[in-house]
């Protein structure tokens, strides 16, 4: 157990539908990070925030957004799902930020998996 | 945009070691080299970092030359539990957001 939660674990919904996923850090981790799995396109980075603040943004479409409260869990929401929106989406978290910090070791959650119909 | 180049697969025999590369032609100046271990339905697990030279802890090595264009992960005497999917991570230095980015996987297979 990584001591990363996510809800929901599945989630099945249909195109054009909106849902929001959320994340719940490890305790005392200041970095939140959203990735994207599927089997066409690997582990793809969407975001990062750190203690509030948006760090770092990677392929995350504009129909997706986040965002982190300030009692560090975060939510992703997918809107206008298309049927390529089916994927694993993962949850990590870290002391520090991601590169440059040593102590950016990430912890991943069990994921949600999404499936759009 | 910094690219990552992984084999698709490996495969080996109980107690061999096994070493993986990762090519990142365009990593971050200041970046860490992560390797991550993932089993099916389960996110990705944390095996080691590094920034330069030898890295060593009790479940891998990680050996980075000095140009940091890639980087080789190496598992001694392998076991059948090893099988797993395993991936470098690396920030992108071409862009200098802090994007960062996953290989493309290397799954390991360890027979007996």
């Amino acid at each position: 157990d990584s001591g990363v939660t996510q809800t929901p674990k599945h989630l099945i919904t249909a195109t054009g539908q909106r849902v929001t996923l959320r994340c719940s850090p490890r305790s005392g981790d200041l970095s939140v990070y959203w990735y994207q799995q599927s089997l066409d396109q690997g582990l793809q980075f969407l975001i990062q925030y750190y203690n509030g603040e948006e760090r770092a943004k990677g392929n995350i479409l504009e129909r997706f957004s986040a965002q982190q409260f300030p009692d560090l869990h975060s939510e992703l929401n997918l809107s206008s799902l298309e049927l390529g929106d089916s994927a694993l989406y993962f949850c990590a978290s870290s002391v520090g930020v991601a590169g440059g910090d040593p102590s950016s070791e990430q912890y991943f959650g069990p994921g949600t998996r999404l499936t759009v119909t | 945009l910094a690219k990552t180049t992984q084999p698709i697969s490996m495969d080996s025999y109980e107690g061999q070691e096994v070493n993986i590369t990762c090519s990142h032609n365009n990593i971050a100046t200041n970046d860490y080299i992560t390797w991550y271990q993932q089993f099916p339905s389960q996110g990705p697990r944390f095996i080691i970092q590094g920034y330069k030279t030898k890295v060593t802890n009790e479940v891998a090595s990680l050996f980075i030359p000095a140009d940091r264009k890639s980087s080789t992960l190496s598992l001694p005497r392998v076991s059948l539990s090893d099988t797993a999917v395993y991936y470098c991570l690396v920030g992108d230095g071409s862009s200098n957001t802090g994007k960062l980015i996953f290989g493309q996987g290397t799954t390991l297979q360890v027979k007996p």
